[in-house]
């Protein structure tokens, strides 16, 4: 099936640890996003990405660093700087101008 | 720039009745305008979009929405709630530039009464 995978579905970060969120797309798609969901206000623009090996700052990207090296994967590391991440994390991609937007499952991250 | 408001952050009405979640969106270009479902611990759902066009805009499970230029409004709405449409919806607007970027509202969580 195409679509979206996000891994892993629950993720517990330690103080002062970073990790990793993996997204991976079998939809060809060009452009994806990392968006953060919180209760309240809706999702938050993290990272976008445009084209391989090019990728853009959203409205809350301090904290938090983006790689595409490959067209169907797009991992978003939270580090240590961003302090508050406890949220809901949701990788998304398009293929192109007003094509909307398909979602994965999101990965829930908590803090130790 | 681009922004949406969605009016009322909760929303009950009672199994059949008509649903009306709010829209209002702000944009410096004509807007793409999308609305989105989300249930409990999932991603988002596409419920439908407008781009260009026909302003009554068809989406699945029964809803509908219809842009308003005037008002800069972009409701969504059903004739007959079912409890299995108990879920968050968000609207969303299309960012400016030649991103396709999505400039989302703060969610209406439905509530269906039995």
């Amino acid at each position: 099936d195409g679509g979206i995978t996000q891994s892993p579905k629950y993720l517990f970060r330690k103080e002062g640890q970073n990790v990793t969120l993996s997204c991976e797309q079998n939809l060809n798609h060009d452009a994806m996003y990392w968006y953060r969901q919180d209760p309240g206000q809706g999702l938050r623009l993290i990272y976008y990405s445009q084209i391989v090996n090019d990728f853009q700052k959203g409205d809350i990207a301090e904290g938090y660093s983006v790689s595409r090296e490959k067209k169907e994967s797009f991992p978003l590391t939270v580090t240590s700087a961003q302090k508050n991440p406890t949220a809901f994390y949701l990788c998304a991609s398009s293929s192109g101008q007003g094509a909307p937007p398909s979602f994965g499952d999101g990965t829930r991250l908590s803090i130790l | 720039a681009q922004s949406v408001t969605q009016l009322g952050s909760h929303v009950s009405v009672s199994e059949g009745a008509l649903v009306l979640l709010r829209c209002n969106y702000s944009s410096s270009v004509p807007p793409y305008l999308f609305w989105y479902v989300q249930y409990p611990n999932q991603g988002l759902q596409l419920l439908l979009k407008y781009t260009t066009g026909a302003t009554l805009v068809k989406g699945i499970n029964g809803f509908e929405a219809e842009f308003k230029k005037s008002e800069t409004s972009f409701h969504l709405t059903k004739p007959s709630a079912h409890m299995s449409d108990a879920a968050e919806y968000f609207c969303a607007v299309r960012g400016g530039g030649a991103t396709n970027k999505l400039i989302f509202g703060t969610g209406t969580l439905l509530a269906v009464q039995p």
